[in-house]
């Protein structure tokens, strides 16, 4: 099994520049998520799923969008790039809501000049 | 939610034991304790998690007090690979957004 994976792993955009992250979850989990993460600081939810087709916002959703078309996949899109959206972004999936231990992918390093 | 607090660092000699304190004084009946750790440069990983009575898995142990307002996290024997920042979250079980604070860094010297 392979987990968790993200592409790309890294990607410098402009200002104004879209872009779409992919996660893909081998495990048949229900549940994924979008995180980021800013230089010192823990992680913060974006969005996340509660299954095929659903969707819902986190901490900080402002600026993504995301579409969970297939249960495997959970994409996250920025459709105009902004220097604040620089970050580390890592996913996530779970088996449940009351199950907590949730599985990450590698991260995917975003620069926004 | 209730919220923790954690020193924000520690260190300890490779081999030995490393006991890392997290405080919780205002966890609800229904809360639970997970534990977290980031490798520089990685995804987090799940390491354990417990509501009210010592746990003990394949990587670590846990051990809440009986009031349930601390915990401590048990690596018996570190190694240099245990370096990472370890996060220690309370959340109830039915809810599966993780906060994640600043955590504690651990250093394993050799």
């Amino acid at each position: 099994n392979a987990g968790v994976t993200q592409t790309p792993k890294f990607r410098v955009l402009k200002t104004g520049q879209s872009m779409t992250l992919l996660c893909a979850q081998d495990m048949n989990h229900e549940y994924m998520y979008w995180y980021r993460q800013d230089p010192g600081m823990g992680l913060r939810l974006i969005h996340y799923s509660v299954g095929e087709g659903t969707t819902a916002k986190g901490e900080v959703p402002d600026g993504y969008n995301v579409s969970r078309l297939k249960k495997q996949n959970f994409l996250l899109g920025l459709e105009s790039a902004a220097p604040s959206q620089t970050s580390v972004y890592f996913c996530a999936s779970s088996w449940t809501l009351s199950y907590n231990e949730q599985f990450f992918g590698p991260g995917t390093r975003l620069t926004v000049l | 939610d209730a919220k923790t607090t954690q020193p924000p660092s520690m260190d300890c000699a490779e081999g030995r034991a490393a006991n890392l304190p997290c405080n919780h004084s205002t966890i609800s009946g229904n809360e639970y304790v997970y534990w977290y750790r980031q490798i520089h440069s990685q995804g987090p990983q799940y390491i354990i998690h417990g509501l009210k009575n010592n746990e003990t898995n394949e990587m670590a142990s846990l051990i809440i007090t009986e009031d349930r307002k601390s915990s401590t996290l048990i690596l018996p024997h570190a190694t240099l690979r245990d370096t990472a920042v370890y996060y220690c979250i309370v959340i109830p079980g039915a809810n599966s957004k993780l906060t994640f604070g600043k955590g504690i860094t651990l250093s394993v010297r050799p």
